[in-house]
């Protein structure tokens, strides 16, 4: 069974643009979820998505969007990018509704803004 | 004050030696527990994964998770330079997407 995809691995951008990051999540799972990891912030929840709704929001500012598609298939958007958002962000996926249900990550998207 | 504490090491052990890793939390509502395992530019990798308090087994790794101290840990017995790597306890209330994780324990183990 495939991992969690997601592209591209890296990307460079210049403060004030905006990016778009894509995941599929492993088969049959409908639960995707994203974290921003930083090396003095950690792993940090960015949101949550199950069935095309957001079920669940962390403290960001409304910069950082997402969505899911109907195929369970998720992309998250940062808007007019700051120096501060440089860090890895990371998907990860859950087959929630069918027992134990832990969260299984992709190998993120390194973000780079200069 | 953190939701969840983890002493970030970096620890270094010799090859074979018995590895405790250890992480607090202060939310008693807390009901779900994991470490991950994160290699070098890769994601986090799920080595555990608990409810409620007890141990939990799985070859060389053992979890435990004490609810009354608000205190998990991880053992790793036999310890391997592939182990070498940082781990990251994570904690949930129930079964959504959000972890709340800690810093990450940095393991070296030298051959």
């Amino acid at each position: 069974k495939a991992g969690v995809t997601q592209t591209p691995r890296y990307l460079i951008k210049t403060r004030g643009q905006q990016v778009t990051l894509s995941c599929s999540p492993i088969s049959g799972h409908r639960s995707v979820s994203w974290y921003q990891q930083t090396p003095g912030q950690g792993l940090q929840f960015l949101f949550e998505y199950f069935s095309e709704t957001q079920r669940n929001k962390g403290n960001f500012p409304g910069r950082f969007s997402g969505r899911q598609f109907s195929n369970s298939r998720s992309e998250m958007n940062v808007s007019t990018l700051e120096l501060g958002d440089s860090a890895l962000y990371l998907c990860a996926s859950s087959n929630q509704g069918q027992g134990s249900s832990p969260l299984h990550f992709g190998n993120g998207t390194r973000l780079t803004v200069t | 004050q953190k939701e969840v504490e983890q002493d970030p090491g970096p620890l270094s052990v010799p090859e074979g030696a018995i590895v405790s890793l250890n992480c607090t939390y202060s939310n008693s509502a807390f009901q779900y527990f994991m470490w991950y395992r994160q290699y070098s530019r890769k994601g986090p990798e799920l080595l555990m994964y608990t409810y409620s308090s007890g141990n939990k087994e799985d070859g060389r790794f053992t979890a435990q998770v004490d609810k009354s101290s608000k205190y998990i840990s991880l053992f790793i017995r036999d310890s391997q330079p592939s182990d070498s790597a940082t781990y990251l306890c994570a904690m949930a209330y129930n079964q959504g997407g959000k972890l709340i994780f800690g810093q990450g324990t940095e393991l070296s183990v030298k051959p």
